[in-house]
């Protein structure tokens, strides 16, 4: 079965804070995806990445990065957390090739910055 | 660019209600539709997909027709289920790297 895991579930953090959020799927996907996901804008990409190194800003990168050192494993980092950052993270991962276009995802992390 | 506008939630219907979410887009060339589902606490799921024109996508009594002429992707079901209630998400797939544009997604609740 397709399984994309998450760090954790919940996670409370202080403004100013260095956060990791990782992501390990385990289909050998090329494709990974971060989302943002808030009340009334739906989900909101920050980055994504199809390949190992390689990635790609989203629509609201601001304040994040990510890392992807292997196939399996695309980490978000929010460098100095601050209060706007409190949000349900998901992340996410597909094939690449025709058709094979469906995305998978996490369970989310729910992120509080205090 | 590419993108989807969906209909505001939120929506309540009582049980064998008829539901329809209306879903359109805006995409360069032949874009494959997607409706995902979030039941509460859990992340986004499948629920069915249409890649060309005049497809239907079908899934747990849920349906959805690709229809070119009206770029939209209406998510129907003839009779809803308490268990159904969940927020729905339209998506289209863009011409960038398998990126998805998801709409703003629609809370449905189902009384008994």
């Amino acid at each position: 079965d397709v399984k994309v895991t998450q760090s954790s579930r919940y996670l409370v953090k202080r403004t100013g804070e260095k956060v990791f959020l990782e992501c390990v799927q385990d289909m050998d996907h090329e494709n990974m995806f971060w989302y943002r996901q808030d009340p009334g804008l739906g989900l909101r990409l920050i980055y994504f990445s199809y390949d190992v190194k390689m990635k790609e800003k989203g629509d609201i990168p601001e304040g994040y990065s990510v890392s992807r050192e292997k196939k399996e494993r695309f980490s978000l980092i929010l460098e100095s957390a601050s209060t706007n950052q409190t949000s349900m993270y998901l992340c996410a991962s597909s094939p690449s090739g025709q058709g094979k276009d469906t995305q998978y995802f996490g369970p989310g992390t729910r992120l509080t910055v205090l | 660019g590419d993108s989807v506008t969906q209909m505001e939630g939120p929506v309540t219907l009582s049980e064998e209600a008829f539901l329809t979410i209306n879903c359109t887009y805006t995409a360069t060339g032949y874009p494959s539709l997607f409706w995902y589902v979030q039941y509460p606490g859990e992340g986004l799921q499948l629920l069915l997909k249409a890649t060309k024109a005049d497809d239907k996508g079908s899934n747990k009594g849920f349906e959805a027709t690709y229809r070119k002429e009206t770029t939209s992707f209406h998510l129907e079901k003839g009779s809803v289920q308490v268990s159904d209630s969940a927020v729905y998400f339209c998506a289209l797939r863009g011409s960038t790297l398998g990126r998805l544009y998801f709409g703003r997604g629609t809370q449905l609740t189902v009384w008994p």
